[in-house]
């Protein structure tokens, strides 16, 4: 799987929209990018993948750039219930042994209120 | 649904001693896998298994054994537990391919502490 470098903390206020960016410069064609977050002490949860297009759903939107060589994920409106660690994972579409995610260490998202 | 449970959530071992996570899905998934983070670090995958009655190593395999005999549950046994394998292990499951979004889902965590 490729690899990804996400920085190590950013911080945004409450209401504003968090921007975090994520590096996957070696992707290869057929990987998909994933979002999880992981709130203090609890299991990560996922939060949205794509290949190829930008995508949107209820908790974010993915942006991701025409080369594929980085994303950003967008939580439009930040909460402090969404402090947490964000990880930008690059993974090979899901099956069998492929399914397996590696986890970085993501990068720190401190909601300020 | 429970989702994904794992028992116990707390434990404390001395070393040497020997002891078994259980990890429990009631959706049907076909993956399931074990995962240890340490402070300020990611998730590392100990071990998978695609199917009842397959497992596959991860990352850091030493110091533990899983086994998947029913499709529901996945066990992670440590033979003889060693400060090192303080932790906080997470297990997941996801469904297999074939148009799911490839999510995977956690369980809360067991917290084991070796002294």
């Amino acid at each position: 799987d490729a690899k990804t470098t996400q920085p190590p903390s950013m911080d945004c206020a409450e209401g504003r929209a968090a921007n975090l960016p994520c590096n996957h410069s070696t992707i290869s064609g057929n990987e998909y990018v994933y979002w999880y977050r992981q709130i203090h002490s609890q299991g990560p949860q996922y939060i949205i993948h794509g290949l190829k297009n930008n995508e949107t759903n209820e908790m974010a939107s993915l942006i991701i750039t025409e080369d594929r060589k980085s994303s950003t994920l967008i939580l439009p409106h930040a909460t402090l219930r969404d402090t947490a660690v964000y990880y930008c994972i690059v993974r090979l579409p899901h099956t069998g042994a492929n399914s397996k995610l590696t986890f970085g260490k993501g990068i720190t998202l401190s909601v300020r209120p | 649904n429970a989702g994904v449970t794992q028992t116990p959530k707390f434990r404390v071992l001395k070393t040497g001693q020997s002891m078994t996570l259980l990890c429990a899905q009631d959706m049907n998934h076909e993956y399931m896998y074990w995962y240890r983070q340490d402070p300020g670090m990611g998730l590392r995958l100990i071990h998978y298994s695609v199917g009842e009655g397959t497992t596959a190593k991860g990352e850091v395999p030493d110091g533990y054994n899983v086994s998947r005999l029913k499709k529901q549950n996945f066990l992670l046994g440590l033979e003889s537990a060693a400060p090192s394998q303080t932790s906080v292990y997470f297990c997941a499951s996801s469904p297999r391919g074939g148009g799911h979004t490839g999510e995977l889902f956690f369980g809360e965590g067991s917290r084991l502490t070796v002294l």
